[in-house]
């Protein structure tokens, strides 16, 4: 069964540094999206990305954050300069826009900013 | 704001019995309900999902329940699994070309032996 990629698993990083988290949607999806999630806390949307561009995008998608579709595969979330608030379990999702909504998402990577 | 809730953080269960695990939600304006399950270190899983034109809709032991009258939105999990045993959450599409899905708090599901 196909499912959402994503690399790395563990991501560590030193505050202020630039990060790039990857993910492989399900190849015949077409829109894309980032999440996040702190620790304990719910699932945080931050952006959605269809047709080579951002669609929606939510407060805490500042720009510090950019995203990228940079092949026909990968789908890249940037982090210009980290923060330690932005310590978190980062999720790419996709969806096929084939009569669905479903969105099915990736393992996520852990970020930890020090 | 508007969000989407749930009403209790913690339910334990026994192995083999149902369980129902409920969502509030306030924005009238959703048009569309998922529920996903979250086993620890790992992404949301999709369950089930519903549209705001039905009531109810079923799949493979899991049933969801929607009330449009109160905004409230149940998932119930029959005969219990000790694989059952996750984070439930429920989240929303508020429609009008909104994508991103709010998501609830969290419900944590565990099944007893």
């Amino acid at each position: 069964e196909p499912e959402v990629t994503q690399t790395p698993s563990h991501q560590v990083t030193q505050m202020g540094q630039e990060v790039i988290l990857r993910c492989v949607p399900i190849s015949n999806h077409l829109y894309f999206y980032w999440y996040r999630q702190i620790l304990g806390q719910k699932v945080e949307f931050l952006v959605s990305f269809y047709n080579n561009e951002i669609s929606e995008k939510s407060e805490i998608f500042d720009d510090q954050f950019s995203v990228e579709r940079p092949d026909g595969s990968n789908f890249t979330l940037k982090i210009r300069s980290t923060k330690l608030e932005d310590s978190a379990m980062y999720f790419c999702a996709s969806r096929s826009g084939q009569l669905t909504d479903t969105q099915y998402f990736g393992p996520g990577t852990r970020l930890t900013v020090l | 704001g508007e969000s989407v809730g749930l009403h209790l953080p913690t339910l334990s269960v026994q192995e083999g019995d149902n369980s129902i695990i409920n969502c509030a939600y306030s924005n009238s304006a959703s048009d569309y309900f998922i529920w996903y399950k979250q086993e620890s270190g790992k992404g949301p899983q999709f369950i089930i999902d519903i549209r705001s034109n039905m009531d109810k809709r079923q799949g493979q032991r899991v049933t969801v329940l929607l009330n449009k009258t109160v905004k409230h939105l149940s998932l119930q999990i029959a005969a219990t699994q000790p694989g059952d045993s996750a984070v439930y959450f429920c989240a929303e599409i508020s429609g009008g070309g909104a994508d991103g899905l709010t998501f609830g708090k969290g419900t944590h599901l565990i099944i007893q032996p």
